[in-house]
């Protein structure tokens, strides 16, 4: 089984609509982090967690919002979809204990906003 | 505020050449991390390699090196005998610092891997 799950994988939803993206991990890690990618530019960050009292906003928080549930839970939310949030967003985790702080990705969802 | 530069949007190479992929960075920090992800077509991110700034040693995974010039604020990627699986987007990430955790990421580079 994955470590990091998100679901759904693929979501077509029409703008004004609210929709959530979860992730799931089993690695125990502490961390976690939401990241959107668009073509061409990369990355980039728009929130992330390092506990469940810990909620930090990214490069690009506005028009999203977050909840760290349990450690293993992370939900990112769009509280009214607009086209421009079409993008593949990712949820990743880390361990403050390794040396390196690497992050582990999920599988990413492909979200389209009509 | 760090940035990362990958200035190769597309790169190809022969089966079982090397190729070498650029990225510069910039950071007034001391320390630091550097890695590179690799997005195949699937479109999971996988860690390739990882260097920490204040380790004058290039690390090296396999077929995967890297040349870390600090001073000049380059962190090359070099992939060896490539093989037709390396074929994927590749991205070059900043990190801070431990405690900070967030990734800066470069734009990144197509690589085509051709038989």
């Amino acid at each position: 089984d994955a470590d990091v799950t998100q679901t759904p994988r693929n979501r077509i939803t029409k703008t004004g609509k609210r929709i959530m993206l979860e992730c799931s991990q089993t690695k125990g890690h502490d961390r976690m982090y939401w990241y959107r990618q668009d073509p061409g530019l990369g990355l980039r960050l728009i929130y992330y967690s390092f506990d469940v009292k810990d909620i930090n906003k990214g490069e690009i928080s506005d028009g999203y919002s977050v909840s760290r549930q349990a450690q293993a839970k992370f939900s990112l939310s769009l509280e009214s979809a607009i086209p421009n949030q079409t993008a593949l967003y990712f949820c990743a985790t880390s361990d403050l204990e390794s040396l390196y702080n690497e992050q582990f990705f999920g599988p990413g969802t492909r979200l389209t906003v009509l | 505020a760090q940035t990362v530069t990958q200035s190769q949007p597309e790169m190809s190479v022969q089966e079982a050449e090397t190729v070498t992929l650029s990225c510069t960075y910039d950071t007034s920090e001391s320390n630091y991390y550097l890695f590179w992800y690799k997005q195949p077509p699937s479109r999971q991110m996988i860690l390739v390699i990882r260097q920490e700034a204040y380790k004058q040693q290039n690390a090296t995974e396999n077929r995967f090196s890297v040349n870390f010039q600090k001073a000049a604020k380059s962190f090359s990627l070099k992939i060896s005998d490539s093989q037709l699986g390396d074929t994927a987007m590749y991205f070059c990430a900043f990190m801070k610092g431990v405690s900070q955790g967030n990734l800066i990421f470069g734009k990144g580079t197509k690589l085509s891997v051709k038989p």
